[in-house]
């Protein structure tokens, strides 16, 4: 069945706690990406990769990291999370980039106290 | 700066009637146009898109419709059923310029079809 599994679905942590979630597709797609979803702004861009070894901002990057050293695998990293960055959040791929169909993980609910 | 905007929160329709969910943009670069659908607890998924060179995409009870003059754009869903009930977004993209690469999202429509 073709997915994108994130983990974990939810995570409560602390400020300043270094934390990562994983990203996986198993359809071969080159690119992947990362959203976070607030109320009132929808879906924002925060990072993404056209493929192994090339990733870019999107248009809220600051506070995360990324790495694509394998094509089905695109973690997110938050090396010193912060309230602010209490949201869902969402990974996705699609192939031949973004005109074509993207398909999205369940999200994850991640909270910073 | 919000590049794509859906300035209607929430619709209500009743089942079979039509819905027009409304998306408008300001970046003159995008040339690709995207909804998705989202339930609760979900992850959004694709449902109908339509390039800058056309007008109109038709599928099933799904049209979208691009008017780049106005830089606006619509989905139709007729005959409305309960089951689309759900958020919907839209999102562009486009193949240069500094937006290249990135997809953006409006904040979403709240779609509720009554039976």
């Amino acid at each position: 069945e073709a997915q994108v599994t994130q983990n974990p679905r939810y995570l409560i942590t602390v400020t300043g706690k270094k934390l990562t979630v994983t990203c996986s597709q198993n359809m071969n797609h080159e690119y992947m990406s990362w959203y976070r979803q607030d109320p009132g702004l929808g879906l924002r861009q925060i990072y993404y990769s056209m493929n192994v070894e090339v990733t870019d901002k999107g248009d809220v990057p600051e506070g995360y990291k990324v790495s694509r050293k394998e094509k089905r695998n695109f973690p997110l990293i938050l090396e010193s999370p912060s309230p602010n960055q209490t949201s869902l959040y969402f990974c996705a791929s699609s192939d031949r980039g973004l005109n074509t169909e993207a398909f999205f993980g369940q999200g994850t609910r991640l909270t910073v106290v | 700066d919000q590049q794509v905007k859906q300035n209607s929160p929430s619709l209500s329709v009743q089942e079979g009637r039509i819905s027009i969910l409304n998306c408008d943009y300001t970046n003159s670069m995008f040339d690709y146009f995207l909804w998705y659908k989202k339930y609760p607890a979900e992850g959004p998924t694709f449902l109908i898109s339509i390039s800058s060179i056309k007008d109109k995409n038709e599928d099933g009870r799904f049209t979208v419709f691009l008017n780049k003059s106005a830089k606006h754009l619509s989905l139709h869903i007729v005959p409305s059923q309960p089951g689309d009930s759900a958020v919907y977004f839209c999102a562009a993209s486009a193949v240069a310029g500094t937006s290249y690469g990135k997809l953006t999202f409006g904040q979403g429509t709240i779609l509720t079809v009554h039976p």
